[in-house]
C-alpha cells in the first residue's frame, strides 16, 4: 500500500513563528499536493509539485511556500504563522494520472 | 475554474439501505475521483474514474463525461459507511483537483 506520512497529527504554534509541515510518500509518485480543509470552505489547494524542485501555486498560496528537494518529500512552510492559518492541512501524492493518496492530516492551531 | 456540485448535501440512511450520490461539474475533465472522509478525518480514495463504470464490493461509480456528471452507488449500507463523500475533478496535466463541498452520510443501526 502507498503510504503518505505527515510528520505531526496535532501542532500548536505561536503567531509569527515559522512553521514547517513535512510530508513523505513511499511509492515514487511524481505529484505531491498540499491542501487545507476548513468548515464550510471544503478542501482548497495551496501548492503542488509535479517533479523535484518544481512547484506551482494552487488556489490559496498567500502566506505559504513549499520545498521539494527529494522526490519523496514535500514540505509546506508557513513563513510567519497567523491565526487565520489555523486549519487541517492535508498532503497527498499521485502518479501523473492516477488516484490521490492522502496522509492522515495535521491539525494546526496558531495562537 | 471548474465548478463541482454534489447532491444531496446530507443523507441519512437506515443500515441496509441503498443510496446514490451525485456529482455535477461545469466543464470537461480528464480526472475524476471519489473520496470518503471518515469521522477521524482520514481521506480514502474510493475510485479514480474519469469515465465509465467501476465496482469495488458494495460500492460502484459511473462517470458520464459527455454529460458532466458522476454517480456513486452505495448498496447495503453499513454504519462504517458514515462520513463525508467528496467528488473531485481535474483537467489537463499534473492531476490538480478541485473538490466539491461533500455529502455527509449518516447510516443508523
Amino acid at each position: 500500500d502507498v503510504k503518505v506520512t505527515q510528520s505531526s497529527r496535532y501542532l500548536v504554534k505561536r503567531t509569527g513563528e515559522k512553521v514547517f509541515l513535512e510530508c513523505v510518500q513511499d511509492m515514487d509518485h511524481e505529484n505531491m499536493f498540499w491542501y487545507r480543509q476548513d468548515p464550510g470552505l471544503g478542501l482548497r489547494l495551496i501548492y503542488f509539485s509535479y517533479d523535484v524542485k518544481m512547484k506551482e501555486k494552487g488556489d490559496i498560496p498567500e502566506g505559504y511556500s513549499v520545498s521539494r528537494e527529494k522526490k519523496e518529500r514535500f514540505s509546506l512552510i508557513l513563513e510567519s504563522a497567523s491565526t487565520n492559518q489555523t486549519s487541517m492541512y492535508l498532503c497527498a501524492s499521485s502518479l501523473i494520472f492516477g488516484g490521490y493518496t492522502f496522509g492522515s492530516g495535521t491539525r494546526l492551531t496558531v495562537v | 475554474g471548474i465548478q463541482v456540485e454534489q447532491s444531496p448535501p446530507d443523507l441519512i440512511l437506515q443500515e441496509g439501505a441503498n443510496s446514490t450520490l451525485r456529482c455535477n461539474f461545469s466543464d470537461s475533465v480528464n480526472n475524476l475521483q471519489w473520496f470518503h472522509q471518515n469521522p477521524w478525518g482520514q481521506l480514502i480514495n474510493l475510485f479514480y474514474i474519469p469515465s465509465g463504470t467501476k465496482q469495488n464490493g458494495r460500492l460502484s461509480a459511473t462517470t458520464v463525461a459527455t454529460e458532466r456528471y458522476s454517480l456513486l452507488y452505495i448498496s447495503s449500507s453499513q454504519t462504517t459507511d458514515s462520513g463525508v463523500y467528496f467528488c473531485a475533478v481535474g483537467r489537463g496535466a499534473n492531476s490538480k483537483l478541485t473538490f466539491g463541498k461533500g455529502i455527509t452520510l449518516s447510516v443508523r443501526p
